[in-house]
């Protein structure tokens, strides 16, 4: 069954924590996108990465990190640096140049 | 960079009517997509509509390139309609989103 998959669904962390948020796909798409969702907002970029090793910056990268070692795999630090992390995040994939990106069911993100 | 914003941004409707979603984007485009998100936060890929138009049952899409705008149409709507409704285009960077349309649907 291919799909992109983001684990938890839900999580919950202290203020001054790290935590890294999981994107894996069995699409074979060679481009992976993290966004973030703020209530009532559309969805911001925060990194992309055309190609395994290789990643850029988004919109609102500050306070983020990322690393693509495989292919088939995302992940996503939110830092202690990012002064609102409480949000929805969203784990996209796609065919690079082709534009037709296909979504994760998220991570909901609650920092305390 | 690209400006895509949509109207309307909050709609209620009565179960069975149709409704019109406009999309405007300030600048040329490769791609556009519609996107559905259900109330669990999933967002469902609706359309893929860089230009011309499209149906997929009770949905279909009109996007006209050369005057930046996307029309999304809903028939008939049902309570499982319910939602926002995202356009997002991209030219030469990756997807950017409008804010949403909000839609109710009340049986």
């Amino acid at each position: 069954d291919g799909g992109i998959t983001q684990s938890p669904k839900y999580l919950f962390r202290k203020e001054g924590q790290n935590v890294t948020l999981s994107c894996e796909q069995n699409l074979n798409h060679d481009a992976m996108y993290w966004y973030r969702q703020d209530p009532g907002q559309g969805l911001r970029l925060i990194y992309y990465s055309q190609i395994v090793n290789d990643f850029q910056k988004g919109d609102i990268a500050e306070g983020y990190s990322v690393s693509r070692e495989k292919k088939e795999s995302f992940p996503l630090t939110v830092t202690s640096a990012q002064k609102n992390p409480t949000a929805f995040y969203l784990c996209a994939s796609s065919i690079p140049g082709q534009g037709h990106q296909y979504f994760g069911p998220g991570t909901r993100l609650t920092v305390t | 960079g690209i400006q895509v914003e949509q109207s309307p941004p909050d709609l209620i409707l009565q179960e069975g009517a149709n409704s019109t979603l406009r999309c405007n984007f300030s600048d040329s485009v490769n791609n556009l997509q519609w996107f559905h998100q259900n109330p669990w936060g999933q967002l469902i890929n609706l359309f893929y509509i860089p230009s011309g138009t499209k149906q997929n049952g009770r949905l279909s899409a009109t996007t006209v390139a050369t005057e930046r705008y996307s029309l999304l149409y809903i028939s008939s709507s049902q309570t499982t309609d319910s939602g926002v409704y995202f356009c997002a285009v991209t030219g030469n960077t990756p997807l950017v989103f409008g804010k949403g349309t909000r839609l109710s649907v009340i049986a």
